[in-house]
């Protein structure tokens, strides 16, 4: 079944603890990204990844790190979180980017992390 | 930038009748995707309908059509015949067909009830 992957599902920690959240796709998709959701702000992009090795900020990646060194995974870093990192994170792939693609964007069921 | 704004946080429908979710946004593209997404309680982010800027059509799936004034820049989901499997957040979004990458800037999303 095509699907992207989130681990955990639900991650309570204490801030300045290094975490990551993993996202892996079995869709041989080249992009993928990280959004955030918040209540009253809808899902902002952290991160996006057009290929293996290649990273771009979304609007808002302050305390946040990605990697791409497999085509599949594309894992989030918060090397030391804190309390306003506290949201529902997605990842999402598709197969291709830029102006000519049509492409679905598929997400993750999402990881609810609380940073207290 | 472009933003996306859903100006109804909440709406209201009874089940079988006709409810349409207001979208607007702002944009000095002219080529751009919009987008509805569909939340349940399980979190997943489900596509329900997508609209191509370059489209005079307006889109349909079953249920659900949109109803899109490109010169108004407005982007309306209408849903016919309620179900109660129809009670999430519905997300408007906006992706640029210029932009690097498939990012989507989302609007806060309206929450739907569906009454029995």
């Amino acid at each position: 079944e095509a699907q992207v992957t989130q681990n955990p599902r639900y991650l309570i920690t204490v801030t300045g603890k290094k975490l990551t959240v993993t996202c892996s796709q079995n869709m041989n998709h080249e992009y993928m990204s990280w959004y955030r959701q918040d209540p009253g702000l809808g899902l902002r992009q952290i991160y996006y990844s057009m290929n293996v090795e290649v990273t771009d900020k979304g609007d808002v990646p302050e305390g946040y790190k990605v990697s791409r060194k497999e085509k599949r995974n594309f894992p989030l870093i918060l090397e030391s979180p804190s309390p306003n990192q506290t949201s529902l994170y997605f990842c999402a792939s598709s197969l291709s980017w830029g102006a000519t693609t049509n492409e679905k964007l598929f997400f993750g069921s999402g990881t609810q992390l609380s940073v207290l | 930038a472009q933003t996306v704004t859903q100006s109804q946080p909440e709406m209201s429908v009874q089940e079988a009748e006709t409810v349409t979710l207001s979208c607007t946004y702002d944009t000095s593209e002219s080529d751009y995707y919009l987008f509805w997404y569909k939340q349940p309680p399980s979190r997943q982010m489900i596509l329900v309908i997508r609209q191509e800027a370059y489209k005079q059509q307006n889109a349909t799936e079953n249920r659900f059509s949109v109803n899109f004034q490109k010169a108004a820049k407005s982007f309306s989901l209408k849903i016919s015949d309620s179900q109660l499997g129809d009670a999430a957040m519905y997300f408007c979004a906006y992706r640029s067909a210029w932009s690097s990458g498939d990012k989507l800037t989302f609007g806060t999303g309206t929450r739907l009830a569906v009454r029995p």
